[in-house]
């Protein structure tokens, strides 16, 4: 069965912290991750993608991800929060034979100064 | 250069009502995808559709709901006789392609409320 997982339905961190936003997908074929942001209210924002290469990809607003094919994850990082990054983390995973993108149920991030 | 526009942005139906919700995609776009997020949950897929036609709505539900890309006009999703259960946020994303090389842009959501 595809689908997508991200275990912390909710994390908190303070202001100038690291950050890992964990996600682990099941596809049957050759996977495309993506990693989404939705603020309040709001539309979903793409950070990130992989579709092949390199395993760790750079992204909008000083987040990256990197593709671990041995352990199915595609875990989301920052190396310093601020406090506008508090949202909603999306991870999602397509395919090239595929229309439609299977999302995980969503990280929301909390952030304290 | 316009994004992917979905209004309203807002729409409050009572229970038995229909629900009309359009999806005006990023020009030169003509593949369009509806998900439907009920609160918190992630994004489900319902359909996906090119111009004038359906290519999969494995994701729709077999009744009251229905959804068109006409030759001219925005997309749009139509829920008849709306239920409590349809209360939900419904975003539209659109692409240049059915190739996931290119990525989905999303419209900012219209949340739908049934009274």
């Amino acid at each position: 069965a595809q689908s997508v997982t991200q275990p912390d339905i909710h994390i908190t961190v303070s202001e100038g912290a690291s950050l890992e936003l964990r996600c682990n997908y099941s596809y049957g074929a050759t996977p495309y991750l993506f990693w989404y942001v939705q603020s309040p209210g709001q539309g979903l924002q793409l950070l990130l993608k992989y579709f092949s290469g390199d395993t760790l990809v750079q992204g909008i607003k000083g987040f990256e991800a990197e593709f671990k094919r041995s352990q199915s994850s595609f875990n989301l990082r920052k190396p310093s929060v601020h406090w506008s990054d508090a949202a909603e983390y999306f991870c999602a995973v397509g395919g090239r034979n595929t229309d439609k993108l299977i999302f995980g149920t969503g990280t929301r991030l909390q952030v304290f100064p | 250069n316009a994004g992917v526009m979905q209004n309203p942005r807002h729409l409050v139906r009572r229970r038995g009502q229909e629900a009309r919700l359009r999806c005006s995609p990023v020009k030169g776009h003509s593949h369009v995808y509806w998900y439907r997020q009920l609160p918190e949950e992630g994004l489900k897929f319902m359909v996906y559709l090119q111009k004038e036609n359906i290519i999969d709505e494995s994701g729709m539900p077999k009744e009251r709901f229905s959804a068109e890309f006409p030759k001219e006009g925005p997309s749009i999703l139509r829920i008849q006789q709306v239920v409590r259960g349809d209360s939900a946020a419904y975003f539209c994303a659109s692409s240049p392609s059915r190739d996931q090389v290119n990525e989905q842009f999303f419209g900012p959501g219209t949340r739908l409320t049934v009274l």
